[in-house]
């Protein structure tokens, strides 16, 4: 079974410049999380889809992150525009339903120069 | 606010030798708890989970201990070796979080020859 894949990998962007990042989850997992990862810390989570429905967006920075998960399966973050101290991982994860495991993808190391 | 956090940042052990890695959560209202590893330029691979309703639960060279009265989780890894090196991460959700899993700090591991 293919796990939860993201792309890029890695990315590179001068500040103020848009940036985009994409998961493909488990197929089969209704929910959907992106979480922030900085250097020698847990992440922390951005974003929770249920199917298409953002359930809890509370800790995404709306002023210049955006999210979505328009068929209920691949989800884009995006970024405009990017500042210095976004960079970091972005990881993506996936679960069967909520209180369930979730599994991780490579995540995407961003980094604004 | 509430958080899970570890003891130890950094763990050295001999191969061959058993790892304890500890974990110390807040939030008395949490019933589900996950051990991730973190291998660099990787995102958390799921290791072992264990549901507030339990004490202990065991896995392939890999046991979680839950002790709900002083609010403590454990990693226990038998006969550790290299391929075990990484960052050990705690995480426990609540049912009135939905799936938000709250990370602690991490614990680097680091297995000798």
């Amino acid at each position: 079974e293919a796990g939860v894949v993201q792309s890029p990998r890695y990315k590179i962007i001068e500040k103020k410049q848009p940036v985009a990042f994409w998961c493909n989850p488990i197929s089969g997992h209704n929910t959907l999380y992106w979480y922030l990862q900085n250097l020698g810390q847990g992440p922390e989570l951005l974003i929770r889809y249920e199917n298409e429905e953002a359930v809890d967006d509370s800790q995404l920075p709306k002023d210049r992150f955006s999210a979505e998960r328009l068929k209920g399966v691949d989800s884009t973050l995006k970024i405009q525009p990017a500042e210095l101290g976004d960079s970091a991982v972005y990881l993506c994860a996936s679960s069967l339903g909520d209180q369930e495991t979730q599994y991780f993808g490579p995540g995407t190391r961003l980094l604004v120069l | 606010g509430e958080s899970v956090g570890l003891h130890l940042p950094t763990l050295s052990v001999q191969e061959g030798d058993n790892s304890i890695i500890n974990c110390a959560y807040s939030n008395s209202a949490s019933d589900y708890f996950i051990w991730y590893k973190q291998e660099s330029g990787k995102g958390p691979q799921f290791i072992i989970d264990i549901r507030s309703n339990m004490d202990k639960r065991q896995g392939q060279r890999v046991t979680v201990l839950l002790n709900k009265t002083v609010k403590h989780l454990s990693l226990q890894i038998a006969a550790t070796q290299p391929g075990d090196s990484a960052v050990y991460f705690c995480a426990e959700n609540a049912r009135n979080q939905g799936g938000k899993l709250i990370f602690g700090q991490g614990t680097e591991l680091s297995v000798k020859p």
